[in-house]
C-alpha cells in the first residue's frame, strides 16, 4: 500500500510569489491534514479537511489556503510569499473523522528568496 | 488550547544504554502518537498510544491518561535511533495533532 506521496520535494520561490503544494493521502483515507515546521516555532497545525470539507484551521493568516478534492487528494496554496514562509510543510493522512492515527508524507521544503 | 511539553529536550548516549523520553499533556486526550524525524523530515510512526503500554522491539510506550503523561522507553539503542522524537496529541474529535518540541537524541558509537 502506497503512502502518503508530497509534491514536490523541494521548492525555491520568490518573495511575493505563491505556491501551491500537492498531497495524495494513502489509499482510503478521507482525512488530510497540514502543518508547517520551522526551527523557530516547531511543528504548527495548518489545517485539516475530511470529505472535502475544511474541519479545523490553525492560527495563520489567510494567504494561507487549501482544499481536498473528491479523491481525498489536497492541495495547499501560500500567497503572497514572505522570508519567513520557508519552512517544511508535512501532509498527514487519517482513515477517519476523528481521533485516528495520522501518517505523514515526506514532505515539501520551501524556501522563499 | 492543550499545551505538550516534552523532556529533556536533548540527549546524548552511548550506544548500548538505555533511555526514557518523556511527554506531559494538559489536558484529556483522544488520540496520542510517537513519531521520530528521519534526516530529511519524515515524521515516521512509532506508537498510537493514547492509553496503555505496547511495545514494538526495543521501543516501548506508556500512557497514563489519568495523570497526563506518556514516556517512550528505548533500551540497547543504536547510532541508527539518533534523531528527533516527538509526541503529539489531539483533543477536540478532529484529526488536529497539537506537538511536542521533540527530544533531540544522539547515540554515540
Amino acid at each position: 500500500k502506497a503512502g502518503v506521496t508530497q509534491t514536490p520535494r523541494y521548492l525555491i520561490k520568490t518573495r511575493g510569489q505563491q505556491v501551491t503544494l500537492s498531497c495524495s493521502p494513502i489509499s482510503g483515507h478521507r482525512s488530510v491534514s497540514w502543518y508547517q515546521q520551522t526551527p523557530g516555532q516547531g511543528l504548527q497545525f495548518l489545517f485539516e479537511y475530511f470529505s472535502e470539507t475544511q474541519r479545523n484551521k490553525g492560527n495563520f493568516p489567510g494567504r494561507f489556503s487549501g482544499r481536498q478534492f473528491s479523491n481525498s487528494r489536497s492541495e495547499m496554496n501560500v500567497s503572497t510569499l514572505e522570508l519567513g514562509d520557508s519552512a517544511l510543510y508535512l501532509c498527514a493522512s487519517s482513515v477517519d473523522a476523528q481521533s485516528s492515527e495520522a501518517f505523514f508524507g515526506q514532505g515539501t521544503r520551501l524556501t522563499v528568496v | 488550547g492543550i499545551q505538550v511539553e516534552q523532556s529533556p529536550p536533548d540527549l546524548i548516549l552511548q550506544e548500548g544504554a538505555n533511555s526514557t523520553l518523556r511527554c506531559n499533556f494538559s489536558d484529556s486526550v483522544n488520540n496520542l502518537q510517537w513519531f521520530h524525524q528521519n534526516p530529511w523530515g519524515q515524521l515516521i510512526n512509532l506508537f498510537y498510544i493514547p492509553s496503555g503500554t505496547k511495545q514494538n522491539g526495543r521501543l516501548s510506550a506508556t500512557t497514563v491518561a489519568t495523570e497526563r503523561y506518556s514516556l517512550l522507553y528505548i533500551s540497547s539503542s543504536q547510532t541508527t535511533d539518533s534523531g528527533v522524537y516527538f509526541c503529539a496529541v489531539e483533543n477536540n474529535a478532529g484529526n488536529m495533532l497539537t506537538f511536542g518540541g521533540g527530544t533531540r537524541l544522539m547515540v554515540k558509537p
